[in-house]
Order: C-alpha cells, then sequence, then structure tokens
C-alpha cells in the first residue's frame, strides 16, 4: 500500500523566515510526486509535478526538489499569502494505477507579518 | 468552463436521505475523479471515470455510493441512505488524461448529515 507521511503538521513562520516541507513516500514504481496547495474552503490548487530524483521546479517562492524517499518544498521569504495547507500526493507506476493519488495529510503553514 | 465545478457547494441532509452532488469538468477532460476529504486530512481516492466508462470503484466506502457520467462530461456523485460518517468534503477533479497528467481539483461539496 502506498504511504506518504508529510512532516511537520503545522509549521508557523515570521513574514520573510525561509523553510522547508517534508514528504516522505513509500509507493511501488514512483510515476509522479505531487504537490498541491489548499486554502480553507477551497479545493487543493496544482503547483508541481515531479517525475524523477534529482529533479526541481520553482514557482515564485516555492521550490520543490525531489529524492528516491522524499520530496522537500522550500518556501523562501515567506509572506502571508503563502499561509495554506501544502498537499503531497505521489501516483503509482504502471498503466493500471497511473490515475490515483495517494494523498499525505498535509503541512497547515501560517505566515504572520 | 475554466475550471472544475461542483454543485451544491454545501449540503446539509438529514440522516437517511439522498443527496445527489453534480461535477462539471474542464471542458475536454476524458479523466474525471471523485476524492472524499475528512477534516485535517488529505484527499482520498473514491472513483475514476474515463470518458463515461467507470474504471474504478475500489475507493467507495460502501454500495450506498454511486457514480456515473453517462455522456462523458457532467458526472454525479449519488449517496444513499446517508449517515454522519458520510460527512465530509468531496473533491472532483479531472484531467486531460491520465499517466501523470495534471489533475484539476474543484471547490468541492461539503457535505454534513444531521
Amino acid at each position: 500500500e502506498d504511504q506518504v507521511t508529510q512532516s511537520p503538521e503545522a509549521l508557523r513562520l515570521q513574514e520573510g523566515e525561509s523553510s522547508s516541507l517534508n514528504c516522505s513516500y513509500t509507493v511501488s514504481g514512483l510515476r509522479g510526486l505531487f504537490w498541491y496547495r489548499q486554502d480553507p474552503g477551497k479545493g487543493p490548487e496544482f503547483l508541481f509535478t515531479l517525475y524523477s530524483a534529482g529533479e526541481e521546479k520553482e514557482k515564485e517562492r516555492l521550490k520543490a526538489t525531489l529524492t528516491k524517499k522524499e520530496s522537500f518544498l522550500h518556501i523562501t521569504a515567506p509572506k502571508p499569502e503563502d499561509s495554506a495547507t501544502y498537499l503531497c500526493a505521489v501516483s503509482r507506476g504502471g498503466r493500471s494505477n497511473d490515475y490515483k493519488l495517494s494523498f499525505g495529510a498535509g503541512t497547515t503553514v501560517t505566515v504572520r507579518a | 468552463g475554466a475550471g472544475v465545478s461542483q454543485s451544491p457547494r454545501y449540503k446539509v441532509a438529514k440522516r437517511g436521505q439522498d443527496v445527489a452532488l453534480r461535477c462539471d469538468p474542464i471542458s475536454g477532460h476524458v479523466s474525471l475523479f471523485w476524492y472524499q476529504q475528512a477534516l485535517g486530512q488529505g484527499p482520498e481516492f473514491l472513483t475514476y471515470f474515463q470518458n463515461e466508462a467507470q474504471l474504478d470503484k475500489s475507493g467507495l466506502p460502501s454500495d450506498r455510493f454511486f457514480a456515473e457520467r453517462p455522456e462523458g462530461s457532467v458526472s454525479t456523485l449519488k449517496i444513499q441512505r446517508t449517515q454522519q460518517e458520510d460527512s465530509a468534503v468531496y473533491l472532483c477533479a479531472s484531467s486531460f488524461a491520465t499517466g501523470g497528467n495534471t489533475i484539476y481539483f474543484g471547490e468541492g461539496s461539503w457535505l454534513t448529515v444531521v
């Protein structure tokens, strides 16, 4: 069974204080690792897809990296508008399974001005 | 439409009542998914459609849950004889294809069973 574990559960940051979120995964043949942002009362909003170890992707103050066992979401100089729950998900390789996402429980980030 | 559209956004049902949740995916998206999200948890997979064919319903919690997509576009998730444990956010998502394609989520339908 695929397992996705995110840490920490919650993170409180001062504006400008950079930090990292961790996503550890166990999956039989990773097809893709996905990061989503979810605001209260909203659906998950797509951020990144990573496919292979060593891959990195950036978007504004966010950078996602991937190793064979975990992914990190780095938040550089965060602003209050970066406050949200960040969800990590994996899909398994193989045509019969690659559509299904297994999610972690998320990390709730609060950035204080 | 520009994004995945779901209705109703909020539904309060009395225990034992039947409910129907509607999803209008992004135009042209072949794949459609339903997920269930409990408070403080990540979404859990319920079912998957490719066009009108339901290819995987392994995540549906019980036979009270039923999903359909008869014309390969709009989908409906139906829950019969609702129970309190059915209270959750039901998220619909769509993608152009599968195989690692980006999956886009709607805002969700918040179901509360009282």
